[in-house]
Order: C-alpha cells, then sequence, then structure tokens
C-alpha cells in the first residue's frame, strides 16, 4: 500500500460530460502529481502541485483542469470528455517541490467514456 | 523534452534465472533513475532507484546500474520468482523535475 488513495476507482460516462477524480496523498507529502496511462500514449505527466501552487505542467489538454486544496489533496477535472480520454489516470505525492524524493503512485481511476 | 527508450519490451524467463532490462534516456542533465513495478489493476510501485553520483545500487535480488557517460541505466533481476512478473518501467528525471516513463517492459517468469 503506498498511502496515496484515489476514488473512484472505475467511472463510466458519456461523451460530453464532466468529471471529477480524487486524490488524497501521503501523509505529510505536500506534491502531487497527475498521469494519465493510455496504450498508444503510455505513461504521461499532466501536472504537479505544490503545497496548493501549480508547479509544473506537461501534456495537460485545456479541457483539463486541476487544483490542491489546503488539506492537501487535489482533484483532477475532466471536462467536454471525447472518446479518446478513456485511460487509467493516476496520482503520485511526494515530500518535497522540486521532485528531489521519490514519487508514489495510487492504484488510479479508470474512466471509460461511452 | 526526454526521449526514453526500454529495451526489450517483452521478456520470459524461467524461474531463477536472471532479467536484465535496459533504459537509454536523451537528456544528459537527468540526475535520478527509478525503475517502477506495475501489476494488473494497480498503479506503479517504486521498487528501486539511484542518484547520478552512483554508479550501482542494489536492494536484495534487485539492482541498477547506472552509465551517464553512455546515457542508459538497467534494472537487473537475480532468481526470478513468479512474484515478479509484471511490467516495468523506467521513468529518468530531468531537471525539470518530471519523470519520462519509458513504455514499459512486460516480463513474465515461468515456473
Amino acid at each position: 500500500d503506498s498511502g496515496v488513495t484515489q476514488t473512484p476507482k472505475h467511472l463510466i460516462t458519456a461523451t460530453g460530460q464532466r468529471v471529477t477524480l480524487r486524490c488524497s496523498p501521503r501523509s505529510g507529502d505536500l506534491s502531487v502529481y497527475w498521469y494519465q496511462q493510455s496504450l498508444d500514449q503510455g505513461l504521461q505527466f499532466l501536472i504537479q502541485y505544490y503545497n496548493g501552487e501549480e508547479r509544473a505542467k506537461g501534456n495537460i489538454l485545456e479541457r483539463f483542469s486541476a487544483q490542491q486544496f489546503p488539506d492537501l489533496h487535489s482533484e483532477l477535472n475532466l471536462s467536454s470528455l471525447e472518446l479518446g480520454d478513456s485511460a487509467l489516470y493516476f496520482c503520485a505525492s511526494s515530500g518535497g517541490a522540486g521532485g528531489n524524493q521519490p514519487q508514489h503512485f495510487g492504484d488510479g481511476t479508470r474512466l471509460s467514456i461511452l | 523534452g526526454e526521449n526514453v527508450e526500454q529495451h526489450p519490451s517483452t521478456l520470459s524467463v524461467q524461474e531463477g534465472d536472471s532479467a536484465v532490462i535496459k533504459c537509454t534516456y536523451s537528456d544528459s542533465a537527468s540526475n535520478y533513475f527509478p525503475w517502477y513495478k506495475q501489476e494488473l489493476g494497480k498503479g506503479p510501485q517504486l521498487i528501486i532507484d539511484i542518484r547520478s553520483n552512483v554508479g550501482e545500487k542494489k536492494d536484495q535480488r534487485i539492482a541498477v546500474t547506472l552509465n551517464k557517460t553512455a546515457k542508459h541505466f538497467s534494472l537487473h533481476i537475480t532468481e526470478t520468482q513468479p512474484e515478479d512478473s509484471a511490467v516495468y518501467f523506467c521513468a529518468p528525471r530531468s531537471n525539470d523535475y518530471k519523470l519520462s516513463f519509458g513504455a514499459g517492459t512486460t516480463v513474465t517468469v515461468r515456473a
């Protein structure tokens, strides 16, 4: 058990809809990272938050957004969903801001768009 | 961005034999080199990592070796067991602190 909790485990929705994925980091970790895993793109970094502030951005679409709350949990919002957004979405956490500490992953949310 | 290549893409070994996976990266500024193991239905699990000031690190049956000059690092698993069957990813981290994942190696340990 990595200590990173993601909910829900599975999500099924339709094109055009909006969903919110939630992540609780390990106790004491201040950084949260979001990744997308798909068969064609592999594991891709989306965005990082540190102590409530956006820290780094990767290949995140404009339809996607994230935030980190004062209690350090994070949410990833996906809107105007398309079939191609079907994927596994992982959250990871680490202690520091600059990524000098190992990242530990949750078990993901599987998003299926019908 | 960082280009990462991982070889082989699949690896089948007899239980008790060794397995080696190689990861090549492009960014010479990369300074942290982790390996992750992913089992079905689970998230990637960090199994070993090495920093750029060290050439080799070992943890029981698992070891990682780093060649910064050639820009590659390798995962070595000795005395493989059925529970070692999984997908393994390298994920070098460059100066922007982002992990860049390889495409993964599916390891199957035959009993």
